[in-house]
Order: structure tokens, then C-alpha cells, then sequence
């Protein structure tokens, strides 16, 4: 059982270009979020989806986009990077979205915009 | 403990000693509480949680102690080994689940060998 991965592991991207991170997890869970971990500050919330077919907006959701079409797969995409979107990102998925359900984190993608 | 800013905070442990981990949480309604792990390079690793109605819970070679009077988590971590070389950081969940977690920024553990 890998649990969840990630793709790609790390990437340099000029501004403006599109970009699609990738999380799949194969622990059957209903709920999958994406984080962005920045240095000085904590994991913050992009979007989240408790359930395949639903999603929602985390704390800070602008310049990103996602997807939720089955269970396992939950692309985060940035439509147009900007430099600011340089950080290392995370996805994590739980059974459940109480709280109570123990989250696990993919490895991360560590992305650069130029 | 764990403050904004740019550095993180650093504790250094001598192998085999026990370790104390503090964190700070900000909403006196937060009902539910976890320590992660994160290794360098990895991502964050669930250790232990505990729920607002209790002050104390017990793991292997971990503890955490809820004081909800001060706001103040803390992580201990007996005898600690070079593999608990990482950062640790807090997560406090109020009403709303995970889409509603604040996490804290983390202190890192050094032990010396």
C-alpha cells in the first residue's frame, strides 16, 4: 500500500505557465486536501474535498483550482504561477473530515516560480 | 515553544534524555488537538492527539499535556533516540473538521548523538 503519492516531486516553472500538481491516495479515503507549507508559517488550507465530487475553498484559495472526479485522485492546478506560489506543497487525505479521522500527507512537491 | 517568524525554533537534546515540546494555540473553542512530525524532506507524520476534555494522554515514548486555562500544548518525549530528529508542530481543530485546522509552525528537535 503506497498511501498517497505525489507528482511531481519537485518543479521550476516560469511565471505564467499553467501547472498541475498530482495526489492520488489508495486508502479508499473520503475526504483529500492540499496544503502549502511556507517557511515562518504553518501548513495552511487551499482547498479540501470531503467527498469525490465535492470541493471547497481552504484559507487561501486564489490562483488555485482543483478537481475531484473520483476518489482517489485529487489535482490541484495554478492557472497562471506567479512567484508567490513558490512553496513546497502538500496533499493529505482522512476517512472522515471531522477532525477526529487521522490525516495522512503525501512527500510533498516542492515548486519554484521564476 | 513555537513564535512567528522566520527561524524556526531549536531544541537540543542529548541522546537519551527526555524531550519537551511546546506550542501556543490561540482559540480557547478548539476541541480537539494534534502533534505532528515532519522529517526533513517528508511530510508531516501524525504522532498523537488528544480532545479538549482531557489534560493528559499517553503514547509509546510520547505524552501530551493539555493545559486549556493558558492555552499551552506540550509534546514529551522520553528517552529520545536520534530518529526523533525532526520538526514537531501543532494542529488545533475546532468546529468545522480539517477545513477549519490551524497548524503551528514548528520546533525542531536536534538530538545529539
Amino acid at each position: 500500500i503506497a498511501g498517497i503519492t505525489q507528482a511531481p516531486t519537485s518543479q521550476i516553472l516560469a511565471a505564467g505557465r499553467r501547472m498541475t500538481l498530482r495526489c492520488t491516495q489508495d486508502m479508499r479515503h473520503n475526504a483529500m486536501y492540499w496544503y502549502r507549507q511556507d517557511l515562518g508559517l504553518g501548513l495552511r488550507l487551499i482547498h479540501y474535498s470531503n467527498t469525490a465530487g465535492t470541493t471547497g475553498k481552504g484559507e487561501v484559495p486564489d490562483g488555485y483550482s482543483v478537481s475531484r472526479a473520483n476518489t482517489d485522485d485529487f489535482p490541484l492546478t495554478l492557472a497562471s504561477a506567479v512567484p508567490s506560489q513558490t512553496s513546497v506543497y502538500f496533499c493529505a487525505s482522512s476517512d472522515g473530515w471531522g477532525g477526529t479521522d487521522t490525516q495522512y500527507f503525501g512527500p510533498g512537491t516542492r515548486l519554484t516560480v521564476l | 515553544g513555537e513564535s512567528v517568524g522566520l527561524h524556526l525554533p531549536t531544541l537540543s537534546v542529548q541522546e537519551g534524555d527526555n524531550s519537551i515540546i511546546n506550542c501556543a494555540y490561540s482559540n480557547s473553542a478548539s476541541d480537539y488537538f494534534i502533534w505532528y512530525k515532519q522529517e526533513s524532506g517528508k511530510g508531516p507524520q501524525f504522532i498523537i492527539d488528544i480532545r479538549s476534555n482531557m489534560d493528559k494522554r499517553q503514547g509509546q515514548r510520547v505524552t501530551v499535556l493539555l493545559n486549556k486555562t493558558v492555552k499551552h500544548l506540550s509534546l514529551q518525549i522520553a528517552a529520545t533516540q536520534p530518529g526523533d530528529s525532526a520538526v514537531y508542530f501543532c494542529a488545533e481543530i475546532h468546529s468545522g473538521g480539517y477545513q477549519k485546522v490551524t497548524f503551528g509552525i514548528g520546533t525542531k528537535l536536534q538530538v545529539i548523538p
